[in-house]
């Protein structure tokens, strides 16, 4: 049960694009359709961006997409705005049923 | 209304024994299964346990296998995280969080309550 590999931090400028990628293995990432991702702002509980690798919930901005090759799963950010300044985590399924979460990605909109 | 809240977190000491609980409402808590997520201060998110909707399964991160028991009562829309043998380690806030119908992705969280291991 290792924690999925995400960069420490990513920054990007207002209007720019960016992508905060998340790696595991066969055994989660790899093997399944079921990578989500969070953001979460500072003393706030973490909010759902994108379920089954790609899929927006209702209310999320299109601006928020996902993506996964192989073991790696992508979240990509469009159009930074100032607000999505956060903490973001990948999480996976695995195949001891059990779950996973990546060791989150600060983000700084410069 | 919050759909969760917990509740019985506090300052304890290394060794000892607290049970969290998290009572569910605004939807059929009895349909969904449900996790305990904990985030040490400073840290990022680790998940610590999943229960079916009904309680008959459930499962553990390694690094909590055998002291913390995730249970609940569908009567009462309340699941529980009994947190034995605690270590400083085990520091943090303690979030609820329900998982969509049929879906593997977490949809719903409590406000987190905090537990803190000290003497």
């Amino acid at each position: 049960q290792s924690a999925l590999t995400q960069p420490a931090s990513v920054s990007g400028s207002p209007g720019q694009s960016i992508a905060i990628s998340c790696t595991g293995t066969s055994s989660d990432v790899g093997g399944y359709n079921y990578v989500s991702w969070y953001q979460q702002h500072p003393g706030k509980a973490p909010k759902l961006m994108i379920y089954d690798v790609s899929h927006r919930p209702s209310g999320v901005s299109d601006r928020f997409s996902g993506s996964k090759s192989g073991n790696t799963a992508s979240l990509t950010i469009s159009g930074l705005q100032a607000e999505d300044e956060a903490d973001y985590y990948c999480s996976s399924y695995t195949s001891g049923s059990t779950r996973v979460f990546g060791g989150g990605t600060k983000l700084t909109v410069l | 209304q919050v759909p969760l809240v917990e509740s019985g977190g506090g300052v304890v000491q290394p060794g000892r024994s607290l049970r969290l609980s998290c009572v569910a409402s605004g939807f059929t808590f009895r349909s969904y299964a449900m996790h305990w997520v904990r985030q040490a201060p400073g840290k990022g998110l680790e998940w610590v346990a999943i229960i079916s909707y009904d309680g008959s399964n459930k499962y553990y991160a390694d690094s909590v296998k055998g002291r913390l028991t995730i249970s609940r009562d569908n009567s009462k829309n309340t699941l529980y995280l009994e947190m034995n043998s605690l270590r400083a380690e085990d520091t943090a806030v303690y979030y609820c969080v329900k998982e969509d119908y049929g879906q593997i992705y977490f949809d719903q969280w409590g406000q987190g309550i905090l537990v803190t291991v000290s003497s």
